[in-house]
């Protein structure tokens, strides 16, 4: 069973162009979170979505970011006209659901972004 | 508004000690609460998830506990060894009116076991 599959690994960005961050969950989880780890920074909470729905976007900046994960394939996180302080380490976690109460998180390997 | 908190912020071992990391949060009202690992550069990789209603887990050398009306959870790591050198985290699915299972993370602590 793979695990949660991340791409690219690593993105280069000039600012004001648009980047887009892939995440395929793990077979079977239909729950998606989005975080970013900005550097010397914790990982804070940014978007959950389930299949063609967004539930909680309290994490997500008001402007230039984005979340989507439709029907078939994978979600993508977009953020547009990219500056500088939007370079960070974006990590995707899926789990299986909420029956009972949240279920475990697993990460996938994350996309670093750089913007210059 | 809930917050996690990890002390310390770094630690340095000798190879074969036991030792104790430490994660404290405000708000008792959680779902569970994960351990995990991070390697730099790397993802993070799940170690121990405590559900709210369970004291501990474990799993080879490592035990989590949970004493969530304190707000408090230690992991145990015995018989420390080099490859256990990592950041690791802490983090609480907050129990609320949204109830979406998103993780509030600690800082870390950063270990680092000398052979």
């Amino acid at each position: 069973n793979a695990g949660v599959m991340q791409n690219p690994r690593h993105l280069v960005r000039r600012r004001g162009q648009e980047a887009r961050l892939r995440c395929s969950p793990m077979k079977g989880h239909s729950h998606v979170y989005w975080y970013r780890q900005l550097p010397e920074e914790g990982l804070k909470f940014m978007v959950y979505l389930q299949k063609e729905n967004i539930i909680d976007e309290s994490g997500m900046p008001k402007e230039r970011f984005s979340a989507e994960f439709p029907k078939e394939g994978p979600s993508i996180l977009r953020i547009q006209q990219v500056v500088r302080g939007d370079s960070a380490a974006y990590f995707c976690a899926s789990s299986p659901g909420l029956a009972g109460g949240p279920g475990e998180q697993y990460f996938g390997p994350g996309t670093r972004l750089t913007v210059t | 508004k809930q917050e996690v908190t990890q002390i310390p912020a770094a630690l340095s071992v000798p190879e074969g000690e036991n030792l104790v990391l430490n994660c404290s949060f405000t708000d008792s009202a959680i779902y569970n609460l994960q351990w995990f690992r991070q390697d730099p550069g790397k993802g993070l990789t799940s170690l121990l998830l405590i559900q709210s209603s369970q004291r501990e887990q474990t799993s080879g050398r490592l035990n989590a506990s949970l004493d969530k009306s304190s707000g408090r959870s230690t992991l145990y790591i015995a018989a420390s060894q080099p490859g256990d050198s990592a950041t690791y985290l802490c983090a609480v699915a907050p129990h609320g009116s949204s109830n979406t299972g998103k993780l509030i993370f600690g800082q870390g602590t950063t270990l680092q076991v000398k052979p």
